[in-house]
């Protein structure tokens, strides 16, 4: 069983405040990281695809970097506002695409 | 352009019945996956599809049959009901290259009484 795992498992921030989680996942057999958001009643729609070690993407206030010698990546959020509350998933792409547990996020105004 | 369409939305089985939760998408996509979510656990693959007329288990098949007889439809079937598949289900799909992304259909809510 592929181990994906994300931390924390639950995050209160205040509007303003920046905060960073982490996805930890197989060094081996890797093709790609993805990062989703997910809000409550809808679907995870996705933020980034990360395939190269070293790789970072950035989305408005979001960004995400990748190392893939050791396993992990990190998405930041910075100047976390309301409408940023929702689940964050990773999932790790090899033959297979395997989802962690997700963070929770929820920014008070 | 629908996306991934998901039917039905919302189903209430007896324990011992069996049904068959649809997925389709109209994107051309080669790959298409099968997860429940279930709270504090995310999304759990159970069946996923690298095409047309294949099919393989994800990381909780049991209890789960898949088909993909059309490269647009990923059907999931549950052969006897029991209260532990309640959940809501989610069906994906993806092009076969590796640096793409999933879109999701909308979620299949499924009680088992």
């Amino acid at each position: 069983i592929l181990n994906v795992e994300q931390s924390p498992q639950s995050l209160h921030v205040q509007e303003g405040d920046s905060t960073n989680f982490t996805c930890s996942f197989p060094s081996s057999n890797f093709y790609a990281l993805h990062w989703y958001r997910w809000e409550t009643a809808k679907s995870p729609e996705a933020l980034f695809v990360m395939t190269l070690n070293g790789d970072e993407k950035k989305k408005g206030r979001i960004s995400a970097t990748l190392n893939t010698k050791e396993g992990y990546s990190y998405l930041y959020i910075k100047g976390s506002q309301p409408e940023d509350s929702a689940t964050y998933l990773c999932a790790f792409y090899g033959n297979k695409l395997v989802f962690g547990a997700g963070t929770i996020l929820r920014v008070k105004s | 352009n629908a996306g991934v369409t998901q039917t039905p939305k919302f189903r209430v089985l007896k324990t011992g019945q069996s049904m068959t939760l649809l997925c389709a998408q109209d994107m051309n996509h080669e790959y298409m996956y099968w997860y429940r979510q279930d709270p504090g656990m995310g999304l759990r693959l159970i069946h996923y599809s690298v095409g047309e007329g294949t099919t393989a288990k994800g990381e909780v098949p049991d209890g789960y049959n898949v088909s993909r007889l059309k490269k647009q439809n990923f059907l999931l079937g549950l052969e006897s009901a029991a209260p532990s598949q309640t959940s809501v289900y989610f069906c994906a799909s993806k092009t076969g290259t590796y640096n793409t992304e999933a879109f999701f259909g909308q979620g299949t809510r499924l009680t088992v009484v």
